[in-house]
């Protein structure tokens, strides 16, 4: 079971800004950095965001990465039909001593 | 570039052990910074972290799955293995090899993600 919340789905139509949002606990988010996945279905994931808000080389600014306290969010910007998969948060948790993963939000572009 | 590949059965049977390969290619598997990870995903299901592994042999897992998994690393071959053992239809997933940035800074451990990914490989145990 996850220690790390997201919401199921979120969707948008072409252009649109959409927000996943990530909640956790001081064990997680609260001490330590949040890093972003997207995965296309069939596919392997792929680092999105790292240290809450960096994006690795090739990743579009269109995404973006915020924290604060004891959640995060995603932002997408200029929504995109490319856009569709799931993406999953991520932290490390202190007492678990491991990288836990969010449960996931599926990103449906209409 | 970077390149990892996760090999091994693709079928296990109930109670037996699975083991799997990481090959890391185009690059050193001994590397300060990064550690090496296992992660799995049951069909239609979410992420779920099994357990990391520096080159020295420094080892963490997940409490849930701690007592049937053991990561290992072999430098001279540029690999790092994994073993769950006494598996059920539940273990069943693409099981996915990959680098995990963990530099040190500021007198503790900083989470940078996991930034190269295998391409994944199915193992099916059957129930």
């Amino acid at each position: 079971q996850s220690v790390l919340t997201q919401p199921p789905s979120v969707s948008g139509t072409p252009g649109q800004r959409v927000t996943i949002s990530c909640s956790g606990s001081s064990f997680n988010i609260g001490r330590n950095t949040v890093s972003w996945y997207q995965q296309v279905p069939g596919t392997a994931p792929k680092l999105l965001i790292y240290n809450n808000d960096q994006r690795p080389s090739g990743v579009p600014d269109r995404f973006s990465g915020s924290k604060s306290g004891t959640s995060a969010s995603l932002a997408i910007s200029g929504l995109q039909s490319e856009d569709e998969a799931d993406f999953y948060c991520a932290a490390w948790h202190d007492s678990l001593n491991g990288h836990v993963f969010g449960t996931g939000t599926e990103v449906t572009v209409l | 570039q970077l390149q990892l590949q996760e090999s091994g059965p693709g079928l296990v049977t109930p109670s037996e052990t699975l083991s799997l390969t990481c090959t890391v290619s185009g690059g050193s598997i001994i590397s300060s910074s990064y550690y090496w990870a296992w992660i799995r995903q049951p069909p239609g299901k979410g992420l779920e972290f099994i357990g990391t592994i520096y080159y020295s042999g420094t080892t963490s897992y997940n409490p849930s799955l701690e007592s049937r998994v053991t990561i290992s690393v072999d430098t001279s071959n540029n690999q790092f293995y994994l073993k769950v053992s006494s598996v059920t239809a539940a273990d069943t997933a693409v099981y996915y090899c990959a680098r995990h940035h963990r530099p040190y800074s500021n007198w503790r451990y900083v989470d940078y993600g996991l930034d190269v990914w295998g391409q994944g490989t199915t193992v099916t145990v059957p129930s």
